[in-house]
């Protein structure tokens, strides 16, 4: 069946634009997550949905970032003013239920560039 | 967060038996020791996952200390298609805020050599 997708594969902006990113998880998949990797580290975690409500948005670095995620199911990543240091691979992450048990299917990401 | 420690880099020879070890010092009872990598330009994909039992699936086995301050991954015949990022991550199981996300280190840089 059809993986977590995610569009675009790649962005480049200019510094100050406003970006969308969005992200399609697994049908019927209730948690949806969106992480963050820098080159040579691992991803880190922005923020986590469960149903169309942010359950955990501990991991967004400021309030430039802000993510939606109307009907449950897609889920869109919003940037404004964006700077150079959030040039990175946006990464979208989906599961079954919450359950700490459940593998979390990653999507290939899509690789912001602020110029 | 209990943390892990894992080696940056190895290398193994192709059809060869790998075994990456990470430890864990500070896990607690409920934590599930759980186990990712990420092949280049991809995604992080799940490997396997355990809490205290040795465990084993169509990709790897884990094998998990006695005293579950350390677990090992073992693919048993390393191929060229394996060269990747193995992320060992620990997972609490409570339901409060922070505990449904995966947190990674650096993970081990496993390189296959043909």
């Amino acid at each position: 069946g059809a993986g977590v997708s995610q569009t675009p594969s790649n962005k480049v902006t200019e510094k100050g634009k406003y970006v969308e990113l969005r992200c399609d998880p697994i049908s019927g998949h209730t948690a949806l997550y969106w992480y963050r990797q820098s080159l040579g580290q691992g991803p880190e975690f922005l923020i986590y949905f469960q149903g169309t409500g942010a359950a955990d948005d501990s991991g967004l670095p400021n309030d430039r970032f802000f993510a939606v995620r109307p009907e449950g199911s897609v889920s869109t990543l919003k940037i404004q003013r964006t700077e150079r240091g959030d040039s990175a691979v946006y990464l979208c992450a989906s599961s079954p239920n919450r359950d700490q048990y459940n593998e979390q299917f990653f999507g290939p990401g899509t690789r912001l560039t602020v110029l | 967060d209990a943390k892990t420690t894992q080696p940056n880099s190895m290398e193994s020879n192709e059809e060869e038996p790998v075994h990456l070890p990470c430890n864990h010092s500070t896990i607690s009872g409920t934590d599930y020791i759980h186990w990712y990598r990420q092949l280049p330009s991809q995604g992080p994909e799940y490997v396997i996952h355990g809490l205290t039992s040795n465990v084993n699936n169509r990709m790897a086995s884990l094998a998990i200390a006695e005293d579950r301050k350390s677990s090992t991954l073992i693919l048993h015949r390393a191929t060229l298609r394996d060269a990747a990022v193995y992320y060992c991550i620990l997972r609490a199981v409570y339901s409060g805020a922070g505990s449904y996300q995966l947190t990674f280190g650096k993970g081990t840089k496993l390189s296959v050599i043909p």
